[in-house]
């Protein structure tokens, strides 16, 4: 069926490294896409979001690409630091029969280390 | 900064028993939802709040469930006859206007159903 899926579930990088997370959707008719990070015993917190019209976006460290064209997204975090160690989900709203959801990935760990 | 409340932290029901999870959202959104997780997995849409109904449901979201706003700041996630797989974390979550929009989730409620 129809999914967003993760490549990898764990990333481990170097302190002052760049991480890169992928994310692979299969639902074409998706146009919005969110990254979330959730560390040990909290809820998702928004990183950064994209719609369907750009193919770039630039927040504070991170950025967010999306191909269309192999239906893949991915996170880029500059300079990573220890406070980045969380799983990061990918989601994306797309149709579930008539209604609009938020469908998460499964997730990727990504640990920091020094 | 605004932030979604949830209460309690952890619940620790008998199996059969109902439950009722609380939430404030952030006062100024108009959107609400319940997420659950179950241990180890992604996170799963439940429902959709609205104006003061159900604006969209998953299929988790059977007949055991109910959600209500019984005043103007709490939204509620009543669980009838909790069964064992019924344990997970649950998220509250609040956006300004659709789910177009950036969502703020709390930090969850640990259910043990036993």
């Amino acid at each position: 069926g129809e999914s967003v899926g993760l490549h990898l579930p764990t990333l481990s990088v170097q302190e002052g490294d760049n991480s890169i997370i992928n994310c692979a959707y299969s639902n074409s008719a998706s146009d919005y896409f969110i990254w979330y990070k959730q560390e040990s015993g909290k809820g998702p917190q928004f990183i950064i979001d994209i719609r369907s019209n750009m193919d770039k976006r630039q927040g504070q460290r991170v950025t967010v690409l999306l191909n269309k064209t192999v239906k893949h997204l991915s996170l880029q975090i500059a300079a990573t630091q220890p406070g980045d160690s969380a799983v990061y989900f990918c989601a994306e709203i797309r149709y579930s029969g008539s209604a609009r959801q938020l469908t998460f990935g499964s997730g990727t760990q990504l640990t920091v280390l020094p | 900064e605004p932030e979604v409340t949830q209460t309690p932290s952890h619940q620790v029901t008998q199996m059969g028993q109902e439950v009722i999870l609380r939430c404030v959202p952030i006062s100024n959104h108009l959107y609400f939802y319940w997420y659950r997780q179950i241990l180890g997995q992604k996170v799963e849409f439940l429902v959709s709040f609205y104006n003061n109904e159900i604006s969209e449901k998953s299929e988790i979201f059977d007949d055991q469930f109910s959600v209500e706003r019984p005043d103007g700041s709490n939204f509620t996630l009543k669980i009838r006859s909790t069964k064992l797989e019924d344990s997970a974390m649950y998220f509250c979550a609040s956006t300004i206007q659709g789910i177009n929009t950036e969502a703020f989730f709390g930090q969850g409620t640990r259910l043990t159903v036993v």
